[in-house]
């Protein structure tokens, strides 16, 4: 079965850190890009970092550019999120997801999300 | 405010059809960028539902169809059903932004 995982969020003050990490099972992940997407409370879906199957190519969206870094490490099937210089406006729900092989920037497959909230 | 313009809510009653629109420009659904659609029950993983306009993932029933036309995209759902009702999003890309888009998501209600 081709799963998910996300786990490391919580609660943290304004200008601290966490690092989210998403477990992968069940596909070959070192040859899937992924990316991050996260909603926040009572609103929509946000993408929110992109990184190509090799990790030498990452994007981020602007809001959180110069703060966050995606990274992956393939053989341990694994995607993180370093998040730094946390804002309340970076409370959210994160979510790993594949993009899918046959269906250009589609994500096929999410995890369950992990809980980030930001604040004193 | 989202990129990409759904209705906040639709509803249908049960086995009825509804339709979701998803408003785009020209540097989204406008510039032939695909359309995908999601399903999400809060608290869970969302759920791909419509790919590249039109095409279904294995397992999604066929009640399930998605279209497009000039910068505008539609879901249709028919014989709704009460485990239906979830929150729908549209995805695509903005070469302006140069950035993935979401719609800012649908609540459909099946009565």
């Amino acid at each position: 079965e081709v799963v998910l995982v996300e786990s490391g969020g919580g609660l943290v003050q304004p200008g601290g850190s966490l690092r989210l990490s998403c477990a992968a099972s069940g596909f070959m992940f070192e040859n899937y890009e992924m990316n991050w997407v996260r909603q926040a409370p009572a609103k929509g879906l946000q993408w929110v970092s992109y990184i190509s199957p090799s990790g030498d190519t990452m994007h981020h969206t602007d809001p959180v550019k110069g703060r966050f870094t995606v990274s992956r490490d393939n053989a341990k099937k694994s995607l993180f999120l370093q998040m730094d210089s946390l804002r309340v406006e970076d409370t959210a729900v994160y979510y790993c997801a594949r993009i899918s092989r046959i269906a250009d920037d589609a994500l096929d497959i999410w995890g369950q999300g992990t809980v980030v909230i930001v604040s004193s | 405010q989202a990129v990409l313009t759904q209705p906040p809510s639709v509803s249908g009653a049960s086995g009825q059809s509804v339709t979701i629109s998803c408003i785009g420009n020209s540097s989204t659904i406008g510039a032939r960028y695909e359309v995908h659609w999601y399903q999400h029950v809060p608290g869970t993983a969302p759920r791909l539902l419509i790919y590249g306009n039109i095409y279904r993932p294995s397992g999604v029933p066929d009640r399930f169809s998605g279209s497009k036309s000039g910068a505008s995209a539609s879901l249709a759902i028919t014989g709704l059903q009460t485990d239906d009702e979830a929150d729908f999003y549209c995805q695509s890309y903005d070469s302006s932004l140069r950035t993935w888009v979401f719609g800012g998501g649908t609540k459909l209600t099946v009565l």
